[in-house]
Parts: C-alpha cells; sequence; structure tokens
C-alpha cells in the first residue's frame, strides 16, 4: 500500500528557531499534499494544501510566513515553522494524494511529527 | 456552527458491547463520508467509507442519511483493540479537502 513518511518524528526545540518537517511518498507520486495541525483533544485542522511546483494555498487564519511550505518534487514536500514559539507546540501531520487517478478524497498520512517548543 | 460534530466522549464498553457513534455535518453539499480511526499519538487511519445504502466491514457497519445530515458507525461485539478515538471525515469537493470532526474516543474495557 501507498506509503508516506515523515521526518523528523518528534522535535523539541527553544522558542525562536526554525524546524523543518519533510513528508516524502515513498512509493507513489504525489503532486498534491497536504499539512494539517492537531492541538490535544481537537481535530485535525489543515493548515495548507501543498502543490508540486507552485505555491501551497494556504487556509484561512494560517500565517504563509511563518510556515513555509516548499513542494520542490513529486515526492518531498516540506513545512518550516519559523521563529518557533511554544503555541506551535502541536502534532503536525502530512498526507499525500496519489496522482495514478484514485479519488480526490484518497489521501495517505504519514506518522505525524511532534514539536514541542520551549 | 462546526461542519462535523461529534460527541467527543468517552464511550466506556466493557469488552463484547455494542456501541454507536454519531455524527451530523453542516454542508449539504459535502460529497463523501469516512469513518477514520485515530491511536494516541498516531496519524489517523481510514477505517471505512459510508454510502447512503449503508456498509458494513466484519463487526463494523456504517450509515449516511442525507436527509438528516448524519452519519453512523456501529461497532459490533467490541475488542480491547478497538480502542481509540473514531474521526467523522467529510470530503467536501468544493473546497477540495477533507474535513474532519474531533473524535469520539473509545475506551473498551476487559
Amino acid at each position: 500500500g501507498a506509503v508516506v513518511s515523515q521526518h523528523p518524528s518528534w522535535v523539541i526545540c527553544k522558542s525562536g528557531t526554525s524546524v523543518k518537517i519533510e513528508c516524502r511518498s515513498l512509493d507513489f507520486q504525489a503532486t498534491t499534499m497536504f499539512w494539517y495541525r492537531q492541538f490535544p483533544k481537537q481535530s485535525l485542522m489543515l493548515m495548507a494544501t501543498s502543490n508540486e511546483g507552485s505555491k501551497a494555498t494556504y487556509e484561512q487564519g494560517v500565517e504563509k510566513d511563518k510556515f513555509l511550505i516548499n513542494h520542490a518534487s513529486l515526492t518531498l514536500s516540506t513545512l518550516t515553522v519559523t521563529s518557533a514559539h511554544p503555541e506551535d507546540s502541536s502534532f503536525y501531520i502530512c498526507s499525500a494524494r496519489d496522482t495514478s487517478g484514485r479519488a480526490l478524497e484518497t489521501q495517505y498520512f504519514g506518522p505525524g511529527t511532534r514539536l514541542l517548543v520551549l | 456552527r462546526k461542519e462535523v460534530e461529534q460527541d467527543p466522549g468517552p464511550f466506556n464498553v466493557p469488552e463484547g458491547a455494542t456501541v454507536a457513534f454519531n455524527c451530523t455535518y453542516s454542508n449539504s453539499a459535502s460529497q463523501s463520508f469516512f469513518w477514520y480511526r485515530q491511536d494516541c499519538r498516531k496519524e489517523p487511519k481510514l477505517l471505512m467509507s459510508v454510502y447512503s445504502s449503508g456498509n458494513e466491514d466484519g463487526r463494523f457497519t456504517a450509515q449516511l442519511n442525507r436527509a438528516s445530515q448524519y452519519i453512523s458507525l456501529l461497532i459490533r461485539d467490541s475488542k480491547l483493540s478497538d480502542s481509540a478515538t473514531y474521526l467523522c471525515v467529510l470530503f467536501s469537493g468544493g473546497y477540495n479537502k477533507l474535513i474532519f470532526g474531533a473524535g469520539t474516543r473509545l475506551a473498551v474495557h476487559p
């Protein structure tokens, strides 16, 4: 089955530093990847949609200059949390959509990255 | 109003029990519906799609009522391994994205 990896699986950083999270589709090509954030006991909230070779589309209320997304290839998207603050501590999950003609709603989720900002 | 509403639970049930979860959604244009399962500190995993005709997968039965904008999940003969959070999810074709409910927590005890 389709596999999506994320790296790192967890990260602890100091306030003010930047953190990069990678999302890779391992056995399929993904023109579209999605970045979600989940706070404890809350639902997954879509942050942005990342399209290969073009700018990401951000959801309302998500600062594009703070959450930098790059989708340079069909198998890799990165999310950089710039100048991270404690309130950015969360569970970040990516998902990827297979380009091979599957239904639009089919997404494969990565295992998530747990970020703790001190 | 939230787009997808679920009772957060927790539902505490003994092994072997039958338990039902409900979910309501506000956007009548929603196209596709799913139940996902999420274990603690893990990513969500697709459990099953939901169709108007109802569908069953082993001990799990899902039902969609478009007129009432209501989705249900029935779990029969609960196992300890069913303990997780169950997420009601819909696909909005207009917005081209999945929309997640906050989830209903299930705890199955011996």
